[in-house]
C-alpha cells in the first residue's frame, strides 16, 4: 500500500515551459487535492477534486489545470511556468472532501529560472 | 478573514525537554483542527484531530488541547526525541467544509 505518490520529486523549468505534475493514490479515496507550499506560509490549496468527474478552484488556481484522470490519479498542469510558481508542490487524498484525515504525498520541488 | 496563526515560528530545546506549541485561529463556524508533523522533505502527517466537544487529545508523547471559547489550541510534547525535529502545523476547517486553512508552522529542532 503505497499511499499518495507523486512524480518527479524534482523539476527544473525555464520559464515558459509547461510540465505536468502527477499523483496517484492507492487507498481508494474519492476526493484529492493539490497544495503549494511556500517558505513562511501554509499550505495554499490550488484545485481539488470532490470526486472523479469533478474539478473545482482553490485559493490559488492562476497558471494551473488539472485533471481528474480517475479516481486514482490527479495531475496538475503548468501551461507557462512563471518564476513565480517556484515552490514545493504537495498532492493530498482523503476519504471525502471536508474534514475527513489528508494523506500526503512526498512533495515535488520545482524550481523555475 | 479566517486565519490561523501558530507560535512560536521557531523554537530549539534540548533532547528530553518538554515544549508547547500554540495556535489561535479566526476560522468560523469552527469544524475540527488537526495538528499534523512535517519532517523536512516529507509531506505532513496526521497527529490529532478536535471537534468542538472535545478539549484534549493525546497521541502518545503528543498531547493537544483546544479552547474553542478563546480558539486556541496548543500541542504539547512530552520528553522530546531527536525524531521529533520537524514542523507542527495547525489545520482548522470550517462546518461546511469549504474551508481548510493551513498555519504556516512551528519549526521545531531537537538538540542532543
Amino acid at each position: 500500500n503505497a499511499g499518495v505518490t507523486q512524480t518527479p520529486k524534482f523539476q527544473v523549468l525555464k520559464t515558459g515551459q509547461s510540465m505536468t505534475l502527477q499523483c496517484a493514490q492507492d487507498m481508494n479515496h474519492n476526493s484529492m487535492y493539490w497544495y503549494r507550499q511556500d517558505p513562511g506560509m501554509g499550505l495554499r490549496l490550488i484545485y481539488y477534486s470532490a470526486s472523479e468527474g469533478t474539478t473545482d478552484k482553490g485559493e490559488v488556481p492562476n497558471g494551473y489545470n488539472v485533471s481528474r484522470l480517475n479516481k486514482r490519479e490527479f495531475s496538475l498542469r503548468l501551461e507557462s511556468a512563471a518564476p513565480s510558481q517556484t515552490s514545493v508542490y504537495f498532492c493530498a487524498s482523503s476519504v471525502d472532501r471536508g474534514p475527513d484525515e489528508q494523506y500526503f504525498g512526498p512533495g515535488t520541488r520545482l524550481t523555475v529560472t | 478573514k479566517n486565519q490561523v496563526e501558530q507560535s512560536p515560528q521557531s523554537l530549539i530545546i534540548l533532547e528530553g525537554k518538554n515544549c508547547t506549541l500554540q495556535c489561535n485561529y479566526t476560522v468560523s463556524p469552527f469544524s475540527n483542527l488537526r495538528w499534523y508533523k512535517q519532517d523536512t522533505g516529507r509531506g505532513p502527517v496526521s497527529l490529532t484531530i478536535m471537534t468542538f466537544s472535545e478539549n484534549t487529545k493525546s497521541n502518545g508523547r503528543y498531547t493537544a488541547t483546544l479552547d474553542a471559547d478563546t480558539k486556541q489550541s496548543s500541542l504539547h510534547i512530552t520528553a522530546s526525541q531527536l525524531s521529533d525535529s520537524a514542523s507542527y502545523i495547525c489545520v482548522v476547517s470550517d462546518s461546511s467544509a469549504s474551508k481548510i486553512i493551513f498555519g504556516s508552522g512551528t519549526r521545531l529542532s531537537i538538540r542532543p
